[in-house]
This record gives C-alpha cells, structure tokens and sequence, in this order.
C-alpha cells in the first residue's frame, strides 16, 4: 500500500532563508504525490502534484518539489521563506487509476520568524 | 466559480446524538471525497462518491455513513457521536476520478462532541 513519511513534524526558518520540507513515498507502482498547505481554521490548498510529466515541479507561491525515485523522496522547498509561509504542510500519495484516494503524511508545521 | 462549500462550519453536539454534513462540491465536479483530521489520527480517508455511488470506503464503523445526491452534493452522518469523532472534517471535490484530477477542499466542519 502507498503510503507517504514526512520527517519532521516541526520545521522553523527565518525569514528569506530556504524552506525544507522532507516526504518520503513507499510505493511499488509510480506513485502521484501531492504537497497541500494548510492554514489554521482552514481546509487543504494544493501546492503542486507530480504525475510522471517532469521530475522538478513548480507550485503555487514559489514553491517546488523534485522527484527522486533513487531516493523514493518528494522534497518541497522554497529559496526564501516568507512570514505568510506559515502553515502546515502535508504531503500526499494516491494510489493512480481511478482511484481517487489520498494518504497523507502526518504533516509539518513551518514556523517562520524574523 | 464558487469552491466547496460545507456547512455548517463548526457544530457541538452531546455523546450519543447524530449529526448530518453537507457538502456542496465545485459546479461541474462529480466526485466527492470526505476525509477526517484529527491531532492524534492526521487526516483520515472517510468515503468517496462518484455519480451518486459510493467507490471507496476508509477504515471507520459503521456509524459512519454518507451518499451523494444527483446534483452531486454529498452528505455524511455519524450516529451515536462518541468524545473520539471530535475532528475537522473535510470535503473535498474533483471534476473526475483518479489520479490525474485535482481534489478541491472546502473549509471543513469542526464538530465537537461533548
């Protein structure tokens, strides 16, 4: 079964710093991953998703995220953090076909401070 | 174009009540997936709806139920509420089904059970 490993559940930067958020992917078959943002009292934002098009994917709001199958990894990053990039983040594996299901990561909450 | 809609967005009820959600997806979107977020669980996969039938089903009891109507809103139901189903509950919609379409979250239902 697809499942996805977020190491760190708390990440803090300073402002302009880069942003480093780590998902790992356990899957068999080519996995579609997802990074969502959350803001609190909020539903999920998608950032970006990789579907097999092209191993460095741009998101939303500066991010991006590249696809290491050698490395089963699905990092996010963001060269300089800004003060409204804070936020919980999660990342997400669907299982492809038709099956519309996510499994999320346990999700990181980025602290970012002056 | 209107996002998800899911009402209400914060609900209280007492141990043992039942409790109805609404979910009223993107126009066009025929799929609706709702999912459950809790701190000690993380988001949870509930049930998945596609043109009025149920194609996916999470790990939960029975006392967890939904259905989606014609016009593709969806509904879910938790009877006999325990301390436990005190969550955020999320929707969420996608025009198709599968990995190559994006799922569109509403705000979320934060029920509390008391």
């Amino acid at each position: 079964a697809q499942s996805v490993t977020q190491l760190g559940s708390h990440v803090s930067v300073s402002e302009g710093a880069l942003v480093l958020l780590r998902c790992n992917y356990s899957s068999s078959v080519p996995p579609y991953l997802f990074w969502y943002v959350q803001y609190p009292n909020q539903g999920l934002q998608l950032l970006l998703k990789y579907t097999s098009a092209a191993t460095l994917v741009k998101g939303i709001n500066g991010f991006e995220a590249e696809f290491k199958k050698s490395e089963t990894s699905f990092h996010l990053t963001k060269p300089s953090a800004h003060m409204s990039d804070a936020a919980e983040y999660f990342c997400a594996v669907i299982r492809g076909g038709t099956a519309s299901k996510l499994t999320f990561g346990t999700g990181t909450r980025l602290q970012v401070t002056l | 174009k209107a996002g998800v809609t899911q009402t209400p967005r914060y609900l209280i009820k007492t141990r043992g009540q039942q409790v109805t959600l609404s979910c009223s997806p993107i126009s066009g979107h025929r799929s609706v997936s709702w999912y459950q977020q809790t701190p000690g669980q993380g988001l949870q996969f509930l049930f998945e709806y596609f043109s009025e039938t149920q194609r996916n089903k999470g790990n939960f009891p029975g006392r967890f139920s939904g259905r989606q109507f014609s016009n593709s809103r969806s509904e879910m139901n938790v009877s006999t509420l325990e301390l436990g189903d005190s969550a955020l509950y999320l929707c969420a919609s996608s025009y198709g089904q599968g990995s190559n379409t994006e799922a569109f979250f509403g705000q979320g239902t934060r029920l509390t059970v008391v």
